[in-house]
């Protein structure tokens, strides 16, 4: 079966540009996360959706950075007035139930801002 | 402040022997604890897990042990193979509270042939 997919995996963009990034989650996954991982750190959480609705957007480090998943699968995480510190590889998982349940990650979107 | 902490940036051992990842934490909250792995470009793997109700949790080559009162764990590989070669993640939830997991900065573990 088709494991947690991300486009694109690479992105490069101007600083003060609009960025989307996709996660396509595991059928069947009512989970959904998003974590953000710089150079030589961990993954760092941002936002969490249980279903359509974000169950913990505690993550998100300003308001330039927003995300959606309407129909509970597909989701899209939106960076406005990029900024160069937006530099990162941004990170999507996905787990059968809610925040307890293992997390199966995508190979991740590599964003950098110039 | 880092609550999952991994000391070790990088381990360096030979193909047969035994790798051991340690990792700290300091929110006592935490009663869920895994271990994922990461080769480059790729996602992280989940590798291992454990409650805190135990202090041990074996899979195949793969065991991880966890102390509670020193806020300790590790991840121990036995036999070491060159494929596993990659970054280790300790990470930690507090599984009754809903809260998301919490990384440590990684291990870079690379096995010698």
């Amino acid at each position: 079966g088709a494991g947690v997919s991300q486009t694109p995996s690479n992105k490069v963009t101007e600083k003060g540009k609009y960025v989307e990034l996709r996660c396509d989650p595991i059928s069947g996954h009512t989970a959904l996360y998003w974590y953000r991982q710089s150079l030589g750190q961990g993954p760092e959480f941002l936002i969490y959706f249980q279903g359509t609705g974000a169950a913990d957007d505690s993550g998100l480090p300003n308001d330039r950075f927003f995300a959606v998943r309407p129909e509970g699968s597909v989701s899209t995480l939106k960076i406005q007035r990029t900024e160069r510190g937006d530099s990162a590889v941004y990170l999507c998982a996905s787990s059968l139930t809610g925040i307890s349940g293992t997390q199966y990650f995508g190979p991740g979107t590599r964003l950098l801002v110039l | 402040d880092q609550q999952v902490k991994q000391n070790s940036p990088s381990l360096s051992v030979q193909e047969g022997r035994i790798s051991i990842l340690n990792c700290d934490y300091t929110n006592s909250m935490f009663d869920y604890f895994l271990w994922y792995k990461k080769y480059p470009a790729e996602g992280p793997t989940f590798l291992i897990s454990i409650s805190s109700i135990k202090d041990k949790n074996e899979d195949g080559r793969f065991t991880v042990f966890l102390n509670k009162s020193a806020k300790h764990l590790s991840l121990h590989i036995v036999p070491s193979q060159p494929g596993d070669s990659a970054v280790y993640f300790c990470a930690a939830i507090r599984n009754s509270g809903n809260t998301p997991l919490v990384f440590g900065k990684g291990t870079r573990l690379s096995v010698i042939a």
